[in-house]
């Protein structure tokens, strides 16, 4: 079984360029996750998806990020303008449903540096 | 703002011996209890989940929950080297889609 796929797997950009990042989940994953991973920090949860429906997106700045899930398969997770803060890593998980969160499978994550 | 603490290390402990890594949340309501390990510069994985009071068992490590306590810990006995990575300890809440709490995890490091 093939596992979560992301790209790219680094990014180096200048503060106010745009960004994006694609996941493609497990094949059947109903349930997709976009983290935010910075240094020395845990994994902080950016917006759920269950299909292509959005069930929470309250730490997502709006103002700047955008994600969507295009027939409730690949997703890509956009930043607009980019700023020196957003340097992290933005990992993409997936699992079987909304209510196994114990099933969440990690992508290997792009790392995004702002300069 | 639901919170999850971890004391972020390092935690050294020499190979053989039993590491044991601690966590503490804020929400009452979690229902769910997570383990992750992730290794330097790669994605984190699940070692152990637990939903109930009392202990859960898996080959060398072992969870403990205390709900009453607020209090989750994950015990890895006869550690090896190959152990070495930060931990880090996750909650889901009693949501209907069950949103998952990360904490900043603790790295352990298991000496030769």
């Amino acid at each position: 079984e093939a596992g979560v796929a992301q790209s790219p797997r680094y990014k180096i950009i200048e503060k106010r360029q745009s960004v994006a990042f694609w996941c493609n989940p497990i094949s059947g994953h109903a349930t997709l996750y976009w983290y935010q991973q910075i240094l020395g920090q845990g994994p902080k949860l950016l917006i759920q998806f269950q299909n292509n429906g959005v069930v929470d997106d309250s730490q997502l700045p709006k103002d700047r990020f955008s994600a969507e899930r295009l027939k409730g398969v690949d997703s890509t997770l956009k930043i607009q303008p980019a700023k020196l803060e957003d340097s992290a890593v933005y990992l993409c998980a997936s699992s079987l449903s909304r209510d196994r969160p114990y099933e969440q499978y990690f992508g290997p994550g792009t790392r995004l540096t702002v300069t | 703002q639901k919170e999850v603490e971890q004391n972020s290390g390092p935690l050294s402990v020499p190979e053989g011996a039993i590491a044991s890594l601690n966590c503490t949340y804020s929400d009452q309501g979690s229902q769910s209890f997570f383990w992750y390990r992730q290794y330097s510069g790669k994605s984190p994985e699940l070692i152990m989940f637990i939903y109930s009071n009392g202990d859960k068992e898996d080959g060398r490590f072992t969870a403990q929950l205390n709900k009453a306590s607020q209090y989750v810990s994950l015990l890895i006995r006869d550690s090896q080297p190959s152990d070495s990575a930060t931990y880090l300890c996750a909650v889901a809440d009693s949501g209907g889609y069950q949103k998952v709490t990360f904490g900043t995890g603790t790295k352990l490091q298991v000496i030769p």
